[in-house]
């Protein structure tokens, strides 16, 4: 089974500056990795994601990079904001639209 | 479209009775899926439709878990005989085809089983 793994349950980061979410996995296939951002008391929120035959995917401050060798997959958000203070989780989805995700990383932005 | 909306937002029950949750995705969205939340983890996959059938299960959903999507479109997800154990936050999923694994969340069900 693919494991997800954020070693990281917390991050605090200052306005401004670039916020780094790590993640491992386990399995390597043909397949998708996710970022899902939660505010609480609401549901996962789609962020951005990558396919493992890209090592790279920008959406305007948010980057996804893969490197496929380390089995590792970080989330680069710059500038970061007071808004993105949120709890952010990777995902694996392959195959069948079953999503295994890590047990989050929570980020807060400091003004 | 109002997106996912899930109903209870909360829920309190007593161990060894049963409840039911619903679920209704955005209007054009074929796919629905099941995840649980519990504390300090991430959201954990229970079961997923396409239309009205129910194509995948997790072994996570026992016998006491049951879900339905009937017509294809709102789901129920109901658990008989409660346990403490199935306190979580159930969250309910949509998507198209064209989405990928983008899904879209609603804001879940929280249940407590005292």
């Amino acid at each position: 089974d693919q494991q997800v793994k954020q070693n990281s349950p917390s991050l605090s980061v200052q306005e401004g500056r670039i916020s780094i979410l790590n993640c491992d996995y386990t399995n390597s296939m043909f397949d998708y990795f996710l970022w899902y951002k939660k505010y609480p008391a609401e549901g996962p929120t789609f962020l951005i994601s990558i396919s493992s035959i890209k090592d790279k995917n920008e959406d305007g401050r948010f980057t996804v990079f893969l490197n496929k060798s380390a089995k590792h997959l970080s989330l680069h958000i710059v500038p970061s904001q007071p808004g993105d203070s949120a709890v952010y989780f990777c995902a694996h989805g392959a195959g069948s639209y079953q999503l295994t995700f890590g047990k989050g990383t929570k980020l807060s932005v400091i003004p | 479209d109002t997106g996912v909306s899930q109903d209870p937002r909360h829920k309190i029950t007593k161990r060894g009775q049963n409840v039911t949750f619903r679920c209704d995705p955005i209007s054009e969205h074929n796919r629905l899926y099941w995840y649980r939340q519990t504390l300090g983890q991430g959201p954990e996959f229970l079961t997923y439709f396409q239309n009205e059938a129910q194509l995948e299960k997790s072994r996570l959903l026992s016998d006491r878990f049951s879900a339905e999507r009937p017509k294809g479109s709102f789901s129920t997800l109901e658990i008989q005989r409660t346990e403490q154990g199935d306190s979580a936050m159930y969250l309910c999923a949509s998507s198209s085809p064209g989405q990928g694994y983008g899904y879209t969340f609603g804001s879940g069900t929280r249940l407590t089983v005292v």
